[in-house]
């Protein structure tokens, strides 16, 4: 079974540009969870969609949003990029996202200059 | 909101030392979830328990859930340079009718020499 794949695997930006990640989950999965990685915050969670719809949210600007598919696959965007948004996008895929473990893609590095 | 903080930080231990990590979460948990992430990884899921009071063994480590389902920890028996990596927990709120987002702990980063 494919792995959950997440492009691109680098981005470069600056700031005040947009930006677009894509996830797709494992074959089967129909809950998505993106988090954010960083040296200082490490891993804060960004929010969690289920069967195209956003099932949790956590305590991120407007900036941030995303969105599932029908295939559920899943987008975020980050509009209005600042510096302090370059950290490293993980996108995760769970059976269902209660109960079930999470698996994470590769990520997604994005710099802001 | 639910914290779930972990100690230590960072553990520079000799192979063949034993490590432990701990997790405290603020509130109750429904169950709770480790992960590992190798340096330049992503976190790869370990295990899960739910059951108070659970442990559970995977060879050298050995997962338990305290009584109250408020805190964890890991201990690993003769580390192994393969052992290095951040570990991670991560606790689910019961559920009261929205779903609870999985929240992780802070991490602790294991570091072993020679």
């Amino acid at each position: 079974k494919a792995g959950v794949t997440q492009t691109p695997r680098y981005l470069i930006k600056t700031r005040g540009q947009q930006v677009t990640l894509s996830c797709s989950p494992i074959s089967g999965h129909r809950s998505v969870s993106w988090y954010q990685q960083t040296p200082g915050q490490g891993l804060q969670f960004l929010f969690e969609y289920f069967s195209e719809t956003q099932r949790n949210k956590g305590n991120f600007p407007g900036r941030f949003s995303g969105r599932q598919f029908s295939n559920s696959r899943s987008e975020m965007n980050v509009s209005t990029l600042e510096l302090g948004d370059s950290a490293l996008y993980l996108c995760a895929s769970s059976l269902d996202g209660r109960v079930y473990e999470q698996y994470f893609g590769p990520g997604t590095r994005l710099t802001v200059t | 909101g639910q914290q779930v903080m972990q100690i230590p930080q960072y553990q520079h231990v000799q192979e063949g030392e034993d490590f432990t990590t701990y997790c405290n979460s603020s509130t109750t948990l429904s169950n709770i979830q480790w992960y590992k992430q190798r340096p330049g990884g992503h976190p790869v899921f370990l295990i899960q328990l739910v059951k108070s009071g659970e442990v559970k063994k995977q060879k050298r480590l050995t997962f338990q859930f305290g009584e109250a389902k408020k805190n964890s920890s890991l201990h690993i028996t003769a580390t192994q340079t393969t052992d290095v990596g951040t570990y991670f927990c991560a606790g689910r709120a019961p559920q009261t009718g929205t779903a609870s987002k999985l929240t992780f702990g802070t991490g602790t980063r294991l570091q072993v020499t020679l």
